[in-house]
């Protein structure tokens, strides 16, 4: 089955950037989607297909995808953007779809 | 607005049997794909299950096939599901989530619904 790298944890100051991988055979191929889910929250999507952003994120949301890395970037950190990232596909060849092991991300 | 919100969560002991629901709204239901995506205790999302918006294609993980089944009733706009035979490992908060349109992202989630399984 199609497996999703994440590291588990990014710390960054706040002004700072974030970036958070996400590694995946020939991930580039296919369309990548973030979610970000604070603690006791459901997850909320910031990065759909790569790199569009639903209305309502900022700016400082990010990604792209190329080759075996997706990434998800977050511009000027700020104290609410503390929470755990997740990435997501949808593997064609099983029609299932695929989180990523998910990342917390920590402002120091 | 749009708004996802799932029951029937509980306690239950391993090898018994629960229905979880799925009641949505502020959107044309019968035009858009469902799912379930579950969430153990302090673990990453698993996703579960997809319903196609006719509920004729159903797709399932690997990880629970054969012990869960997915059904919608487009009239009641709710999407179901039937865990059997439930383990221990199946305790989790389980999400239901709309499918964007032709976009595999899921757009809305619900607050999740906990399921313990223990004796």
């Amino acid at each position: 089955s199609y497996e999703l790298t994440q590291p588990p944890s990014v710390s960054v100051a706040p002004g700072e950037t974030a970036t958070i991988t996400c590694g995946g055979n020939n991930i580039g191929r296919t369309h990548v989607h973030w979610y970000q889910q604070k603690l006791g929250q459901a997850p909320v999507t910031v990065i759909y297909d790569d790199r569009d952003r639903p209305s309502g994120v900022p700016e400082r949301f990010s990604g792209s995808n190329s080759g075996n890395t997706a990434t998800l970037t977050v511009t000027r950190v700020e104290a609410g953007d503390e929470a755990d990232y997740y990435c997501q596909v949808w593997d064609s060849n099983t029609d299932h779809y695929v989180f990523g092991t998910g990342t917390k991300v920590i402002v120091l | 607005q749009v708004q996802v919100v799932e029951s029937g969560g509980a306690l239950v002991k391993p090898g018994g049997s629960l229905r979880l629901s799925c009641a949505a709204s502020g959107f044309t239901f019968g035009d858009y794909y469902m799912n379930w995506i579950r969430q153990a205790p302090g673990k990453g999302l698993e996703w579960i299950s997809s319903i196609s918006p006719s509920g004729r294609a159903i797709s399932v993980a690997d990880s629970v096939k054969g012990r869960f089944t997915l059904s919608r009733d487009n009239a009641k706009n709710s999407v179901y599901l039937q865990i059997d035979s439930l383990r221990a490992e199946d305790t989790a908060l389980y999400y239901c989530a709309k499918k964007r349109r032709d976009v595999f992202n899921f757009d809305y989630w619900g607050q999740g619904t906990l399921v313990t399984v223990s004796s």
